[in-house]
Formats: C-alpha cells, structure tokens, sequence
C-alpha cells in the first residue's frame, strides 16, 4: 500500500490564522481524501481531493474554511482557515485503493493541530 | 443515516487474556466493513476488512472479526492480547455510493493492557 507523508506533525496556531497541512504519497493515486478527528470523536469525511479540478465537500464543510489543492497524483495540501479552537483536532490525509463499491484506505500519521 | 456504534469507549485486559471488540451498524445494503487501529502518534492501519463471502475474516497481528447479518455485528477478537495491542481501535462502514472514500467511522474503543 502507499506510504503517506504529513506535515506538519503537530502545530500550535493563534485565533484568527491559517494553517496549511501537506499531504505527499510515494505513489500516484487517484483518490486522496481529508478526514478531521476531533477530541474524543471519530474520524469525519471532510472532502475528496480531486487532481486538476476543485475539491468535493461533504456536508458542513466549505471551500472557504478548509480549501484544498491537488496540483499532481501525488500531493495534497489542506488549509484551515481562521481558525479558532474548535478547530482544534487531528487532521489525516488518506489514500484508496480502489474495489468496486468502497475504497480501502491508507492514512498518514495525521496533523495535530491546537488552537490558542 | 448510517452509522457505527463501538459500545465500549474503554476497555483493559490483561496481557495473554482474549479480546472482543464490539462494533454495530446500521447500513441499508451489504456492508463493507473494516477495522482500524491507532496507535498513540501514528495514523491509522487496517486490521482487516470485509467486502463478502467468508463470514469470519482474518486480519494482521492475529485479529479476527466475524460479520454477523443477523445482529449487524461485527465485533474484532484476539484470543491472547500483546502488550503492543494497547491502541485505539475504530470500527467503520463503507458507504459505497457517492463519495468513495466516504468511511462511516464509530468512536473508538481504547484498549489498555495490564502486564
């Protein structure tokens, strides 16, 4: 399976800020996507990555708030913008597989990111 | 709506004891169905999934789990747990249609192991 790399690892970010969060696979792919794990909750869809056209968002979140680039096959890059503490989570990128009906994916180590 | 219930938020067992991870859904068609583990720092690994034929799949590290129709189950078990197993483990059901990377993801269960 891909071997997927983030970063950063972890951040500290102001109120206010934007962090911008890098997604690079040792492999071209088709399908990359951006989930968020708040505290104590589980991993949530925030939008497939499309190369060469714009993002696909799942319901509740927006191009304004979290816009994602996908310039090749092998790279991602996610911002989240204006942030505030609610935004504080970890933000995984992942990768599929694809089988009909599903993807399997492969994550990264995810991005901690924590909101003063 | 589908979703994912993983009833236990935290469970210990002591190294060498057996595991059962629970893990219901709720998913109109036939599910596809995986288990993660999260190890503290690290992203997520599938465990093992199931797509169709064979009720009880095998998985890496000696995981099982069992896809039970009948009580939208499909609970993960170890029958002798590692020190090395004490993660997080999220349970998840693929949605198929629409967004194909669109995993319904249940909260975790945390496992603590007692040496």
């Amino acid at each position: 399976s891909a071997v997927i790399s983030q970063k950063p690892s972890r951040d500290i970010c102001q109120r206010g800020t934007s962090l911008t969060i890098q997604c690079q696979v040792d492999s071209q792919v088709t399908m990359m996507f951006w989930y968020r794990q708040q505290p104590g909750q589980s991993l949530t869809l925030i939008a497939t990555a499309n190369q060469g056209s714009e993002a696909t968002y799942e319901s509740g979140f927006v191009i304004d708030k979290f816009p994602i680039s996908r310039p090749n096959l092998t790279f991602s890059t996610l911002t989240v913008s204006n942030l505030s503490p609610e935004d504080s989570s970890i933000y995984l990128c992942s990768v599929g597989d694809r089988v009909p009906g599903a993807n399997v994916l492969t994550f990264g180590a995810g991005s901690r990111l924590t909101v003063l | 709506a589908q979703s994912v219930t993983q009833p236990d938020i935290h469970i210990t067992v002591s190294e060498g004891a057996s595991l059962e991870l629970r893990c219901n859904y709720s998913y109109g068609a036939t599910p596809y169905l995986f288990w993660y583990v999260q190890s503290p720092g690290q992203g997520l690994q599938l465990l093992l999934k199931y797509f169709s034929g064979d009720t009880l799949v095998q998985g890496i590290k000696g995981f099982e789990a069992e896809f039970k129709r009948s009580q939208s189950s499909f609970n993960l078990r170890k029958p002798s747990v590692h020190w090395s197993d004490a993660a997080e483990y999220f349970c998840a059901v693929a949605t198929g249609g629409g967004s194909q990377g669109n995993l319904i993801f249940g909260k975790g269960t945390k496992l603590s192991v007692k040496p």
